[in-house]
């Protein structure tokens, strides 16, 4: 059974600071893995797709890599912004195994407060 | 164009009361995933459909059961309601379906959920 981590559970830094999250996943046969944010209750917002083939993906100033052997994922935030401040989830995609669609399987979260 | 769409917002229930959640997707999209996620956690799949067929099912009770509409819309029916059942009830919807049969790079788009509330 999938099980993702994700470390640390809170982050709180000052504006301005380049930042990284970590996502660990136990097994490696996966889709792709995603990265979402969400704000307090509210629903999640895609940030960034990387399909098992690739190494990483970049949309402005995020970038997320994805290490499939060692069955790491880290989201890297460049000039973090009081805007920033949300809960980041990792979420793995697992192979088919079968029987159908498994699903996501979610990390529980960073949350993240960027200081102004 | 409108995103995901799921009513109501918010809802309180008694326990051993059902309950319907409903859902409308992006328009154009076919597939309709439901996740729980209970307060401090992350989302936990329920049911994905895809061209009104259920196509995945996650670790929950029969109590919980889903459909979806020629519409492509949805509906999520929780039976006998417990306690635990308290949580924010999510839908997403996405251009093709989550199955490695389907192309698997459509990116899920989330709606702002239904919080149930059981007493």
């Amino acid at each position: 059974k999938q099980e993702v981590t994700q470390i640390p559970a809170a982050l709180s830094v000052p504006e301005g600071e380049n930042l990284v999250l970590n996502c660990s996943f136990t097994d490696s046969a996966i889709y792709n893995l995603q990265w979402f944010r969400q704000d307090p209750g509210k629903g999640l917002t895609s940030l960034l797709l990387i399909q098992s083939s690739q190494r990483e993906q970049t949309s402005g100033r995020l970038n997320a890599s994805l290490d499939k052997s060692s069955g790491r994922s880290t989201l890297y935030i460049a000039a973090s912004q009081p805007g920033d401040s949300a809960t980041y989830l990792c979420a793995a995609v697992p192979m088919y195994s079968g029987g159908g669609a498994d699903g996501l399987t979610f990390g529980k979260g960073t949350h993240l407060i960027i200081q102004p | 164009d409108a995103g995901v769409t799921q009513s109501p917002t918010h809802l309180i229930k008694t326990r051993g009361q059902q309950v319907t959640l409903r859902c409308s997707p992006i328009s154009g999209h076919k597939s309709v995933s439901w996740y729980q996620q209970v307060l401090g956690q992350g989302p936990q799949f329920i049911f994905q459909y895809y061209e009104k067929e259920e196509r995945g099912r996650g670790n929950f009770p029969d109590r919980f059961s889903a459909r979806q509409f020629p519409n492509y819309s949805s509906e999520l029916n929780v039976n006998a309601l417990l306690l635990g059942d308290s949580a924010l009830y999510l839908c997403a919807s996405s251009l093709r379906g989550q199955g490695p049969h389907d192309p698997y790079n459509s990116p899920l788009h989330f709606g702002n959920g239904t919080r149930l509330t059981v007493t």
